[in-house]
Order: C-alpha cells, then structure tokens, then sequence
C-alpha cells in the first residue's frame, strides 16, 4: 500500500520567502506528525495532529511556522519569510491514532535550502 | 518534561560482533519508548516499541531492546551485527501520563559496522 509522501522532496528558495510543504499520510491514520531534522541535532518535534482535536502546536520554533490539515487528511506546514536556520529536511509521519503507542510512519522528507 | 539521551554520537563494531545502542530517558510518568533506524536515503523506519509487558522486545532484523525502569534505559541490541545494519538509529519517548501526544527523540547514533 502507499505510505506517507511528502512534496516537494527538494525546495531552494531564498531568504525572505514563504515557503509551503505538504504531507500525504496513510490513508485512515488519524495521527499526524511534523519534525525537523537538522544535521546533528535529531529530530526535532514540530507540531501534532490527533483527529478533529485541537493541534499540539507546542514545538513550533516560531511564528513563522504554521501547518494545517484539512478534512483529516493531508496536511501543510508553512514557513513564513524564511531564514538560513530553517534549512533543514521536514519530516512528516502518521499513526493509526496519536495514543496507544502506535508506531510513526515517515516520510522520505522534504529538504529545505534558504540561501 | 521527557527527554531522551542517547550518549554515543557513533558506535563502530566487527560484523559478527554483538552491538549496543544507549538509550536513556526521563519522564515524570510511564514511557512508552521506540527505536527507529534511518538507512542512508531513506526515510525512518519503527524497529521495536515497549510499550507495556515483558521488558525484552523483540524487532525487525534481528533487533531487541530491554527496557529498565530502575536505570532508566532502553539499550538496543544485536548478537552478531551485520554490514547491512549501518545507519543512524534512534531512541524516542513518550509520557503516557503528560496528557500529550507528543513524542521526543535522541539526536541519534550512527552505527557502522565493519567487514
């Protein structure tokens, strides 16, 4: 089956830009996830989605970061006039349901470079 | 708060060799506590989860992990490692009792396995 894609897979954009990502996760996973993933720094939590429940926006490093997901399904994460520090790879995941202790599915990840 | 460490930046060990990944955590309630490997160009994949039950898990590729609660640890392990287990591995958690959500992950470890 398909698993959880994401587009672009690259985005070069320049400082000062919006830039928006996008995350098609598993068809029925009603849980999703955005991280960062900078070099050397792991994966850094983002933002949650569970269901029709209010967003965990909690990792968001900025105002300049928002995402959204609508109908339940696809989602976009957007960030507004970009700066060098947010070059990065975005990644999305799904779950079955954000409790439960159900395991995350990744995408391939989008990679941002803000020149 | 949760957070999880994982000491080793990298881990270098002899295929045939038996290999350990650190993982240490602190949450304020129970965790839940996964192991995620990201091979080179690709996306991450779920390798094993404790979640409740037995304290030894069992994974994907010949994988196990022990959960301790009195150290705190979550240590992956290999009896006889293999050229093909080189990647970046990595350790999350989640505090079933924070009322989030919300997963945390290490910075990661990259293990490399020498022929």
């Amino acid at each position: 089956g398909a698993g959880v894609s994401q587009s672009p897979s690259n985005k070069v954009t320049e400082k000062g830009k919006d830039v928006e990502l996008r995350c098609d996760p598993i068809s029925g996973h009603t849980a999703l996830y955005w991280y960062r993933q900078s070099l050397g720094q792991g994966l850094e939590f983002l933002i949650y989605f569970q269901g029709n429940s209010a967003p965990d926006k909690s990792g968001l490093p900025s105002d300049r970061f928002s995402a959204e997901r609508t109908g339940g399904s696809v989602s976009t994460l957007t960030i507004q006039r970009t700066q060098q520090e947010d070059s990065a790879v975005y990644l999305c995941a799904s779950s079955l349901q954000a409790g439960g202790g159900n395991e995350q599915f990744f995408g391939p990840g989008t990679r941002l470079t803000v020149l | 708060a949760q957070s999880v460490a994982q000491p080793e930046d990298q881990v270098n060990v002899a295929e045939g060799n038996p290999l350990t990944v650190k993982c240490t955590y602190s949450v304020s309630g129970n965790p839940y506590l996964f192991w995620y490997v990201q091979y080179p160009n690709r996306g991450l994949q779920f390798l094993l989860k404790y979640i409740t039950g037995d304290n030894l898990v069992k994974g994907s590729y010949g994988f196990e992990a022990e959960f301790n609660k009195s150290q705190t640890s979550f240590h992956l392990k290999k009896p006889s490692a293999l050229v093909s287990d080189s990647a970046l591995y990595f350790c999350a958690v989640r505090d079933i009792t924070s009322g989030t959500y919300k997963y945390i992950f290490g910075t990661g470890t990259r293990l490399k396995v020498l022929a």
